[in-house]
């Protein structure tokens, strides 16, 4: 069966460190994978598009890695900051232009 | 632009009562979505429209759900009766379209928090 599996456990940083969240996934062959914030009481948030023919994205603070080979997705936040505490979510589209489904997400906290 | 619209924001019910929730999705956006979220887990799909249609429900219970998007707009997604595990927040998300190479981003709505009693 199709899985998309994300840090279980909390992620605790100190502010201005780099956070790097992992989402691995079996029996997909995405065509894209997105990143999406979520704060409490809240709908998710997208943050980030990566295609399967990109390694790399970045949008300011935020940078995705995806490794088709691996089936494995990284999003990192450099220089994090408290404001960044919040649980992100890893998604796939498993047929292309269909709806999402998502990972249990991953809860980060930044501490001053 | 006003976001994805949902209500109530809360609603606490007793089991075997029923309750509606309301979305009206962002103007122009043809695919309508209702997730599932329990605590502590990600989004599932209850049910995808492309305009009225209903596109996939296949994880919809369907002996107690029910949803309808009579003009292709706003939606109501219906639970009767309630049960005990029905507590959940129930988020109404939509995007521009599906289908083909074009890259399907959803925009959510704050969601609709249930508790069953």
């Amino acid at each position: 069966s199709q899985k998309i599996e994300q840090n279980s456990e909390a992620l605790n940083i100190q502010e201005g460190k780099t956070a790097t969240l992992t989402c691995n996934y079996t029996n997909y062959s995405p065509a894209y994978l997105q990143w999406y914030r979520q704060d409490p009481g809240r709908g998710p948030v997208f943050l980030l598009l990566i295609r399967e023919n990109e390694k790399e994205k970045r949008k300011e603070r935020l940078k995705v890695t995806f490794d088709t080979t691996l089936k494995q997705s990284l999003f990192h936040i450099t220089a994090s900051q408290p404001a960044d505490s919040a649980t992100y979510l890893c998604a796939l589209d498993p047929f292309g232009g269909y709806a999402l489904n998502f990972g249990k997400g991953t809860s980060l906290l930044v501490t001053p | 632009e006003a976001g994805v619209v949902q209500s109530p924001r809360y609603k606490i019910i007793e089991k075997k009562q029923p309750v509606a929730f309301w979305c009206n999705p962002i103007s122009g956006h043809n695919t309508l979505y209702w997730y599932l979220q329990n605590l502590g887990q990600g989004p599932e799909l209850l049910i995808r429209y492309e305009n009225e249609e209903a596109v996939d429900d296949s994880q919809l219970p369907k002996d107690r759900f029910s949803a309808e998007r009579l003009k292709g707009v706003d939606s109501t997604l219906k639970i009767q009766p309630a049960e005990l595990g029905d507590s959940a927040v129930y988020l109404c998300a939509s995007s521009l379209g599906a289908g083909g190479s074009g890259a399907n981003v959803l925009t959510f709505g704050a969601g609709s928090r249930l508790t069953v009693l």
